[in-house]
């Protein structure tokens, strides 16, 4: 039982690069989401997924993409990359309710030169 | 908009000390809260409140939500060098927001 996988662990980008951040799970969960943290800012929530096909935006959604096509992925894409997504990512997913066993992933440390 | 305020925001404190963290809320859809302790990676889950009043014990670690007031509290007792970590605070609705967080340290 992997959990939430998170790939790369690391990335450097340069602006304007584009890229995807992947998440997947293999626990039937129906809710997942990404957050960046950035030093004295908690985690803020990008976007979120209830379901397959279904995608909301969270607290900070400029500049990032996603789509959630199956239960188990849902990747963030980045489409233009700029200095101010230099953050740590995380990837988390629960089935619905009250986030019963919320569970992230190992996190993805990107870089934008 | 969906609100969760965490204080302090940096504690310092001597080992052996007993320290109370806060997190108040303003949801919409109240399902439930959660508490987590992150150190160098992802946040570890600590514990889920769902009803008020009923304390919820982790060796430890204690916490009690109150729905009415809209606010939980993270107790610590006789706390220990490895309880320094960042303490945060979400809470449920339709989805699952964040507070900034608590960076707690504990001087030997």
């Amino acid at each position: 039982n992997a959990g939430v996988t998170q790939t790369p662990k690391f990335q450097v980008l340069k602006t304007g690069q584009s890229m995807t951040l992947q998440c997947a799970q293999d626990m039937n969960h129906e809710y997942m989401s990404w957050y960046r943290q950035d030093p004295g800012m908690g985690l803020r929530l990008i976007h979120y997924s209830v379901g397959a096909g279904i995608t909301d935006q969270g607290e900070v959604p400029n500049g990032y993409n996603v789509s959630r096509s199956t239960t188990e992925d849902f990747p963030l894409r980045l489409l233009s990359a700029a200095p101010s997504q230099t953050s740590v990512y995380f990837c988390a997913s629960s089935l619905l309710g009250t986030g019963n066993g919320y569970t992230f992933g190992s996190g993805t440390r990107l870089t934008v030169v | 908009e969906d609100k969760v305020v965490q204080s302090p925001l940096s504690l310092v404190v001597h080992e052996g000390d007993t320290v109370t963290l806060n997190c108040s809320y303003e949801v919409t859809n109240f399902r439930s809260l959660l508490w987590y302790k992150q150190e160098k990676k992802a946040p570890t889950f600590l514990f889920m409140l769902t009803s008020s009043g009923i304390e919820k014990k982790s060796g430890r670690l204690s916490s009690i939500l109150d729905k009415k007031e809209l606010f939980s509290i993270l107790n610590i007792t006789a706390t220990q060098t490895g309880d320094s970590a960042v303490y945060l605070c979400a809470v449920v609705s339709d989805k699952i927001i964040f507070g900034k967080g608590t960076r707690l340290h504990i001087l030997p």
